[in-house]
């Protein structure tokens, strides 16, 4: 246990609905990262909180997609319209540090859109 | 984009031969760090390279950054059925925020 989790472990939705996960990092970690990992693949990276400000986002990542870490604690990932390219574990990292980050990663949310 | 490739894709061997993976990125990095995810849980980290040429060892695990910064590899001497799982390079492109991961190598132990 790293401890980062996540919420819920498991997600199946309708194609369509909107799903919303959840992530509580390690509390002195200030970096925040969302990724999103299929079978066979690594993770890609979704997007960057620094504190409460998002920093960088992924040109992949398209606008149904949206990411939010209010007060710099928890944050949230909603993803709007699901399709069912969306199925996959989304993963989220914490990190400190000043020079490189070493990423701690929660267990992740399965996502399964029918 | 910056992309980063592992070799091979897949690995089977018999406990107590070695392994290797090898890592390239289309881009010079900053430093390079390597993840072990077990199946069914999450990347786990394992070491971060930072200069040119760097060697480091974790027991049977040696890491190494490549001269130009653009290539690594994971070696492991004597595997043991505990070595199983992918092993993911994963690296970051100066003043970068995100880190960009490899494609993976699997590997499988058998006794």
């Amino acid at each position: 246990d790293t401890g980062v989790s996540q919420n819920p472990r498991h997600k199946i939705t309708k194609r369509g609905q909107n799903v919303t996960f959840r992530c509580d990092p390690i509390s002195e970690h200030n970096r925040l990262y969302w990724y999103r990992q299929t079978l066979g693949q690594g993770p890609e990276f979704l997007t960057y909180f620094q504190n409460e400000a998002q920093l960088e986002k992924s040109r992949l990542l398209s606008d149904r997609f949206s990411a939010e870490r209010p007060k710099g604690s928890f944050s949230t990932l909603e993803i709007q319209r699901t399709e069912q390219g969306d199925s996959a574990m989304y993963l989220c990292a914490s990190a400190v540090g000043t020079v490189a980050y070493e990423q701690y990663f929660g267990p992740g949310t399965r996502l399964t859109v029918t | 984009g910056q992309q980063v490739m592992q070799i091979p894709q897949y690995q089977h061997v018999q406990e107590g031969e070695d392994f290797t993976t090898y890592c390239n990125s289309s881009t010079t990095l900053s430093n390079i760090q390597w993840y072990k995810q077990r199946p069914g849980g999450h990347p786990v980290f394992l070491i971060q390279l930072v200069k040119s040429g760097e060697v480091k060892k974790q027991k049977r695990l040696t890491f190494q950054f490549g001269e130009a910064k653009k290539n690594s590899s994971l070696h492991i001497t004597a595997t043991q059925t505990t070595d199983v799982g992918t092993y993911f390079c994963a690296g970051w492109a100066g003043g970068g925020n995100k880190l960009t991961f490899g494609t993976g190598t699997q590997l499988k132990v058998e006794l």
